[in-house]
């Protein structure tokens, strides 16, 4: 079964300092894609990043950027000098290729970040 | 502009008054499912259609019904709400059923149940 663990329920930080938010994952299938979503004081669901799991190269996107692990079954997540506006609830999932399921997410508990003025 | 659009946004209810969340969007996507978020659990699958007239449990089916009679449309249905069902939740499609096919997310409807 797969399984999506963030360790981290709240991280607090102050603006300009890294923060990094773990993802451990579990799943059978050696096809699979792992996920990043934000989701901000507003509610919406904000997409960040897809990776499938044959790529596992580092990517960076401005000040976020994101170290996929397949080795230790990891998909972290660094937001560089952080800033305000990056107050939001993280969430870490995945998705494989189990048919019954279709294209079904699992998702992590998701980790709180607060970024302090 | 391609959405998801769900409604009601917000409903208080009380238990037992039959409710449903109606999900409809406008990309002509065959795979639709319902979530939902509860703190610490993150989001999990409801129900899910892979097209018209054919619709599966999730993970957390008990207490939900859906129908996809229409392509485009994929109601949730709480025949008896429980406060147990006070939750968020989010609908959501892709264009197909494999995990590379981007999903596209509602804005989400904050269901309390009295």
């Amino acid at each position: 079964a797969q399984k999506v663990t963030q360790a981290q329920t709240e991280i607090s930080v102050v603006e300009k300092e890294d923060v990094t938010l773990d993802c451990v994952y579990e799943t059978r299938d050696t096809t699979y894609y792992l996920f990043w979503y934000k989701q901000p004081p507003s509610g919406e669901l904000v997409f960040l990043i897809r990776r499938n799991s044959f790529d596992e190269q580092n990517e960076i996107s401005g000040r976020y950027s994101w170290n996929f692990q397949k080795s230790t079954s990891s998909f972290n997540f660094t937001i560089t000098a952080s800033q305000v506006v990056d107050s939001a609830v993280y969430f870490c999932a995945l998705s494989d290729l189990i048919k019954a399921a279709g294209n079904k997410l699992t998702f992590g508990g998701g980790t709180r970040v607060l970024v302090k003025p | 502009e391609a959405q998801v659009t769900q409604n009601p946004r917000y409903l208080i209810t009380v238990t037992g008054k039959k409710l449903t969340v109606t999900c409809s969007q406008n990309m002509n996507h065959e795979y639709m499912s319902w979530y939902r978020q509860d703190p610490g659990l993150g989001l999990r699958q409801i129900y899910y259609s892979m097209n018209v007239e054919v619709t599966d449990k999730g993970d957390v089916p008990e207490g939900y019904k859906v129908s996809r009679k229409e392509k485009r449309n994929f109601p949730l249905i709480l025949e008896s709400p429980s406060p147990n069902q006070t939750s968020l939740y989010f609908c959501a499609s892709s264009y197909g059923s494999q995990p590379y096919n981007e999903q596209f997310f509602g804005p989400g409807t904050r269901l309390t149940v009295l």
